[in-house]
């Protein structure tokens, strides 16, 4: 069974950082491109970054260009993704998803979520 | 950027009704798009991919059509476990896009 499990989120204030990670498991991880996808509270879905199997490719919506970093350590099934110089405006659920084995761009499966706040 | 138009944002049908969602993108993506299902507090799951293709454990109620621009998605015969937000999404290039979601209710 595919497993994703995000940890990571919290509390921030305005500027600062936080590193999220997802651990998968009951599949190749190396195999599959990932992705990340947020969700504000109340709010529909936003494609936030993916990252190819080898991290040879990597896209990020523009609003967070420059400021989060999408990686992975195959070795351990990990997903994560550095973000930096937080704003209000990155509050949100953010979901670690895979994606389809074609690499195609729809997520086959998705992470329970973990909660990022950014408040003063 | 693909901009994704759901219609309607909010539809109230009962129990065993046929509905259908409409999701237009603002330049042809080919069949390149998905429908997901999400319930409140939860994790999106995929219903459709590839405009029509019926992911692999989804009730056969569930049906997608179209490419190009203009997409459905169907339910023959709503359920109660059918109530929730749906959301299309294109994945022809990036940036991926999704469209604001259809929040689906009870009459």
């Amino acid at each position: 069974e595919v497993q994703l499990v995000e940890s990571g989120g919290g509390l921030v204030q305005p500027g600062g950082s936080l590193r999220l990670s997802c651990a998968a498991s009951g599949f190749t991880f190396s195999s599959y491109w990932m992705s990340w996808v947020r969700q504000a509270p109340g709010k529909g879905l936003e494609w936030v970054a993916n990252i190819k199997q080898d991290e040879g490719k990597v896209y990020y919506v523009e609003s967070v260009k420059g400021r989060f970093t999408i990686s992975r350590d195959n070795a351990k099934n990990s997903l994560y993704l550095q973000m930096n110089s937080l704003r209000a405006e990155d509050t949100a659920v953010y979901y670690c998803a895979r994606v389809d084995y074609d690499g195609s761009g729809y997520c086959d499966s998705w992470g329970q979520g973990t909660l990022v706040t950014v408040s003063s | 950027d693909i901009q994704m138009t759901q219609s309607p944002s909010t539809l109230s049908a009962s129990v065993g009704d046929r509905v259908t969602i409409t999701c237009r993108a603002s330049q042809s993506i080919s069949s390149w798009l998905a429908w997901y299902q999400q319930k409140p507090g939860k994790a999106p799951k995929l219903l459709i991919y590839k405009a029509s293709s019926l992911e692999s454990g989804v009730p056969s109620r569930f049906s997608g059509s179209g490419s190009g621009t203009e997409f459905t998605l169907t339910i023959s015969s709503l359920q109660p476990d059918d109530f929730a937000t749906y959301y299309c999404q294109q994945y022809n290039g990036y940036p991926i896009t999704f469209g604001q979601g259809t929040r689906l209710e009870i009459k």
